[in-house]
């Protein structure tokens, strides 16, 4: 079992349609948790955080994170073809480190 | 948050040769870390770079390969030596402030090619 796993996709959704983007992790020690974007030959860039359960929303974008069940999810409302990229869900370690583990990442495509 | 310069953008090398990849940031900076990031994959770290000690290497990742170096808090260089095909990959420095739930930003990244 990977450590963070992630639907490779693509996943294609309408111009103006809701994305939903899922993460599960296997460390139940993990408290950090992370979306990244990653543009096509560009680095991750760093869209949310989110540390206890719930939703937490920034504009267009919503975190949910469920620890018992051991899920993360991104949603996005309004997509818009300016958000088809590869998104990384991102878990730091369950034992104190600073260290983030990856998950493989879904590629999102938004058609106009 | 941190501004991270990070060069070369890209080279293409010889196999047998190395290179030296600089990552510099425009400010004072706990953690610092190399990852990589092969073609259509993921990222994987390398090692923590630890500011004047050695680097904290991942599994399957060593210093002979990898040699990192940290000699100041906003400074540091990862070499990858004898490279092969193999080692065509983005190579990432990633840093952040504190913990690790602040997030981490990370550089342009450069790109390898080894041939």
């Amino acid at each position: 079992q990977k450590e963070v796993e992630q639907n490779s996709g693509p996943l294609s959704v309408p111009e103006g349609a809701i994305a939903s983007l899922n993460c599960t992790y296997s460390d139940r020690g993990s408290q950090s948790f992370f979306w990244y974007r990653q543009y096509s030959g560009k680095s991750p860039e760093l869209i949310m955080s989110i540390y206890s359960n719930g939703d937490k929303e920034d504009g267009r974008f919503t975190a949910q994170l469920n620890k018992a069940s051991q899920y993360v999810s991104l949603l996005i409302r309004d997509s818009q073809p300016s958000d088809s990229a590869t998104y990384l869900c991102a878990v730091n370690r369950g034992d104190s480190s600073y260290k983030l583990i990856f998950g493989s990442g879904t590629r999102l495509l938004v058609r106009p | 948050s941190a501004v991270i310069s990070q060069k070369p953008s890209r080279d293409i090398c010889q196999r047998g040769t190395s290179l030296t990849i600089q990552c510099q940031v425009d400010s004072q900076v706990t953690m610092m870390f190399w990852y990589r990031q092969q073609p259509g994959q993921s990222l994987t770290l390398i090692a923590t770079a630890n500011q004047g000690s050695e680097a904290t290497y991942e599994s399957g990742f060593v210093i002979d390969k990898f040699p990192i170096s940290r000699p100041n808090l906003t400074f540091s260089t990862l070499t990858v030596s004898n490279m092969s095909p193999e080692d065509s990959s983005i190579y990432l420095c990633s840093v952040g402030r504190g913990q690790s739930s602040n997030g981490y930003t990370f550089g342009s990244g450069t790109r390898l090619t080894v041939v």
